[in-house]
Order: C-alpha cells, then sequence, then structure tokens
C-alpha cells in the first residue's frame, strides 16, 4: 500500500533563507507525487507534481523538488523563503492500489513559518 | 473563471441534525472527490465520483452521503450529524480520474457539531 511520511509537522526559516520541507513515500510501483500548499483558511493549490518524467521538477513560485527513487524521497526546497510563502503544505502520492481512481493519499502536512 | 466552489463557507450543526454540502466546478471536470481535513491528519477521501453516474467510496465513508446531480454538481450529505463530524470539507476536482491528473480544491467548508 502506497503511504506518505512529511518528517517535520513544524518548519521556522527567516526570510530569505532556504526552504527545505522534507517528505518520504511508500510505494510499490511508480508512483505519482505532489505538493500542495494551503494559505491560512483557503483551499489547496498545487505547487508541483511528479509524473515519471524528469526527476527534478519545478513548481510555482520558485519551489522545486527532486525525485528521488533510491531514498523514497519527494523533498520540497526553495532557495530563498519570502513571508508569502508562510503556509501549510502537503506531500501527496497517487493511491495506486485502487485501479487507476486518483485517489491521493495525504501526509499529515508541515506547516512553515518564515521570520522577518 | 471560479474552479471550484463550494457552500455554505462555515455552518454550526446540533447532534442529529442534517445538511448537505454543496460543490460545483465549471472546468468541465469529469471527476470529483469529497475530502474531511482534521488537525494532524492531513485530507482523507470521503467518497469520489469518477464520472457522472457513479459514486463510490472512499477511506472514511461513514456517516456521509453523496450526490452527483451532474458533472458540475457534486453534494455531499451528513444525514444525523455527530461532533466526530466536526472538520474542514473540501471539495476538489479533476479532468479525469487517471492517476497523473491535478486535483483542483475548492475553499472549504468549516462544520461545527455541537
Amino acid at each position: 500500500a502506497q503511504s506518505v511520511t512529511q518528517l517535520d509537522s513544524h518548519v521556522s526559516v527567516s526570510e530569505g533563507t532556504p526552504v527545505l520541507l522534507r517528505c518520504n513515500y511508500s510505494s510499490s510501483y511508480s508512483p505519482s507525487l505532489f505538493w500542495y500548499v494551503q494559505h491560512p483558511n483557503k483551499g489547496l493549490q498545487l505547487l508541483l507534481k511528479y509524473t515519471s518524467a524528469a526527476t527534478l521538477v519545478k513548481g510555482i513560485n520558485g519551489f522545486e523538488a527532486e525525485f528521488k527513487k533510491s531514498e523514497t524521497s519527494f523533498h520540497l526546497t526553495k532557495p530563498s523563503a519570502h513571508m508569502s510563502d508562510a503556509a501549510e503544505y502537503f506531500c501527496v502520492v497517487s493511491d495506486l492500489s485502487s485501479s487507476n481512481t486518483g485517489k491521493l493519499i495525504f501526509g499529515q502536512g508541515t506547516t512553515l513559518q518564515v521570520k522577518p | 473563471n471560479a474552479g471550484v466552489t463550494q457552500t455554505p463557507k462555515f455552518q454550526v450543526l446540533k447532534t442529529g441534525q442534517s445538511m448537505t454540502l454543496q460543490c460545483a466546478q465549471d472546468m468541465n471536470h469529469n471527476s470529483m472527490y469529497w475530502y474531511r481535513q482534521d488537525p494532524g491528519m492531513g485530507l482523507r477521501l470521503i467518497y469520489y465520483s469518477a464520472s457522472e453516474g457513479t459514486t463510490d467510496k472512499g477511506e472514511v465513508p461513514n456517516g456521509y452521503n453523496v450526490s452527483r446531480l451532474n458533472k458540475r454538481e457534486f453534494s455531499l450529505r451528513l444525514e444525523s450529524a455527530a461532533p466526530s463530524q466536526t472538520s474542514v470539507y473540501f471539495c476538489a476536482s479533476s479532468e479525469t480520474k487517471t492517476l497523473q491528473e491535478t486535483q483542483y480544491f475548492g475553499p472549504g467548508t468549516r462544520l461545527l457539531v455541537l
């Protein structure tokens, strides 16, 4: 069965410093992986997705993630944090056990705090 | 382009009351989903509709029913609300049900059951 683990429930960085949000997945198949962002009292917005093309995926707002099969990781990074990046981030994997139903499995979320 | 819309934004119910959460999308998507979000648990799938006329259970369907009214609309009904159903509910849609499709989310409905 597929699963996803976000290794940090809370990350705090200073504005202008790099961001690293860690995600490990478990899958018997080649997964599709996503990062979504949720700003306070808002819905979820797709940041980026990996679908077996290039292993380094670039997303919106300067975020990128690298798919590392050997490490079963899909960490999200950004070179320089901005105050507007403060939000909750979800690592997500497609549920391949469900015969192409498109069901998503969400990690528990990582809250990113950006200090001035 | 409104994307995915949900009504109401916020609702307070008493235990045993019923209500329907409405969701509509204007992207001509075939698949629609209902999730609930609880602190520390990410989002969990309640029900989904792979295409118009079909619905299937997700991870946590107990206490809920759904109706895919047409291609645009997918409603979630709580027949007899319980405090355990206090949560934030998100509707989502995708073009198809395939694994690689991006799901687009509505703004959420915050439900408090007393």
